[in-house]
């Protein structure tokens, strides 16, 4: 079965720093996707970024960009010049090949954006 | 385009109670899935569609929870009776055809607490 682990609870950056927020995550398949979702406040679940198992480069999309570590199986979102507005949940979920393609969360990683 | 619809928003009832949450995919999805979310935790899947037809229930309590996508648009998810534990968001989410393992469009979901 896949698993997804964020060991992080909670995280700290100050406006227009970097951060990473760390994810493994556990398969036994030889494909597989990765996502980052955010949850602010709101309720609603955001797409922020995709990495496929096979992609050769780590996945970028404008302030968001994918540490992928195959061996190491971990997925680290980096949030380069945080905004106030990155202040959320961030969660980091595994493809689930054993039903339809459904998405294994992990646990979730509460970011506060400090100015 | 309009995104994946969900009602009510809120919901507040008493154990043993009955409630029922409704979602609309986008339009022209065939992949449609019910996440729970418990409070501090990442959601969890309860069941997928594939239009019509059940993909993947085998995490839903079936002995209170039932749902039911008739005519391969909107769905209905059912708590009878409900208990404490069921306290949580309810997140709808759908995917387009031809796109298993591709992004997933959730709504606001719809908070639940069970008295």
């Amino acid at each position: 079965a896949q698993k997804i682990t964020q060991t992080q609870p909670g995280m700290f950056v100050q406006e227009k720093e970097a951060v990473t927020l760390d994810c493994t995550y556990d398969t036994s398949d030889p494909s597989y996707g990765l996502f980052w979702y955010k949850q602010p406040s709101s309720g609603e679940m955001i797409f922020l970024i995709y990495q496929g198992s096979y992609d050769q480069q780590n996945a970028t999309e404008g302030r968001y960009s994918l540490n992928f570590q195959k061996a190491r199986k971990s997925a680290n979102l980096v949030i380069s010049a945080s905004q106030l507005g990155d202040s959320a949940m961030y969660f980091c979920a595994i493809l689930n090949s054993n039903s339809g393609y459904a998405l294994n969360f992990g646990k979730g990683t509460s970011l506060l954006v400090t100015p | 385009e309009a995104g994946v619809a969900q009602s009510p928003r809120y919901k507040i009832i008493e154990k043993r109670q009955s409630v029922a949450f409704w979602c609309n995919p986008i339009s022209g999805h065939a992949t449609l899935y019910w996440y729970q979310q418990i409070l501090g935790q990442g959601p969890k899947l309860l069941i997928q569609f594939q239009n019509n037809g059940v993909v993947d229930d085998s995490q839903l309590p079936k002995d209170r929870f039932s749902a039911e996508r008739l005519k391969g648009v909107d769905s209905t998810l059912k708590i009878q009776p409900a208990k404490l534990e069921d306290s949580a968001v309810y997140l709808c989410a759908s995917t387009p055809p031809g796109l298993a393992g591709g992004e997933q469009f959730f709504g606001p979901g719809t908070r639940l607490t069970v008295l």
